[in-house]
């Protein structure tokens, strides 16, 4: 079952635009990582953000994230036609020593030259 | 390393035939997913293994379904009989092992084997 949610579900935007998606989970988390994945090929992982961090940084990448609400944004800054994929929010399952993840079900990005 | 190396890439087959998807995972890593995806369900976990053993299998939607991982550099997805509503991208992924608690799980995924059965 899918544990995350991403919003919106199509995202077009004009090439160096900044990009924001969001992910609402049901359960607590320990971990919240977001994955690319591009047309035809398998999911890259991109950032992860532990349930004690509010805010992380990865080169054109921000994430945040607000347990208490449950949720976490992904913020593309200066986009390029390269970040045209899909983008994944995963979890796992806090207090838990079970190593699944769970998948949302992405938001596409088309960036436009 | 060469990554998560799946094969084949592309499958097509008819009802009724024994599909094996197979897998290599990145040496070292300890947890090995085998994942399925579906425009209309996303991405599902069928099974994952630790240390060569099926800790998970709930995923896995029919006894059709059977995955094996007889060594720490191999692991298997069988289908028999495959039915048309099998039909998906397949992908295996590893991830080293990380602690338990708050550990983190992060995955390297193959590229996927795509599954059609007619």
């Amino acid at each position: 079952s899918q544990q995350g949610e991403e919003d919106p579900q199509a995202l077009s935007i004009q090439e160096g635009e900044n990009a924001t998606m969001n992910c609402s989970y049901k359960t607590s988390i320990n971990n919240l990582q977001w994955y690319r994945q591009n047309s035809g090929r398998g999911l890259v992982h991109l950032i992860l953000i532990r349930s004690n961090e509010r805010e992380k940084h990865s080169g054109r990448l921000r994430v945040t994230l607000d347990t208490s609400k449950k949720s976490s944004s992904l913020l593309i800054t200066a986009s390029r036609a390269a970040d045209t994929a899909s983008y994944f929010c995963a979890t796992d399952a806090q207090g838990s020593n079970d190593y699944k993840l769970s998948f949302g079900a992405g938001t596409t990005v088309t960036v436009r030259a | 390393d060469a990554g998560v190396i799946q094969s084949p890439r592309h499958e097509v087959t008819e009802m009724g035939q024994e599909v094996t998807l197979r897998c290599k995972p990145i040496s070292g890593h300890d947890y090995l997913f085998w994942y399925r995806q579906t425009m209309m369900r996303g991405l599902e976990l069928l099974i994952y293994f630790n240390n060569n053993v099926p800790i998970d299998d709930s995923g896995m939607p029919e006894d059709r379904f059977s995955a094996k991982m007889p060594n720490a550099s191999f692991s298997t997805l069988k289908i028999q009989p495959s039915e048309p509503r099998d039909s998906a991208v397949y992908f295996c992924a590893s991830s080293p092992w990380t602690g338990g608690g708050s550990g983190a799980n992060v995955l390297t995924f193959g590229a996927g084997s795509r599954l059609t059965v007619l």
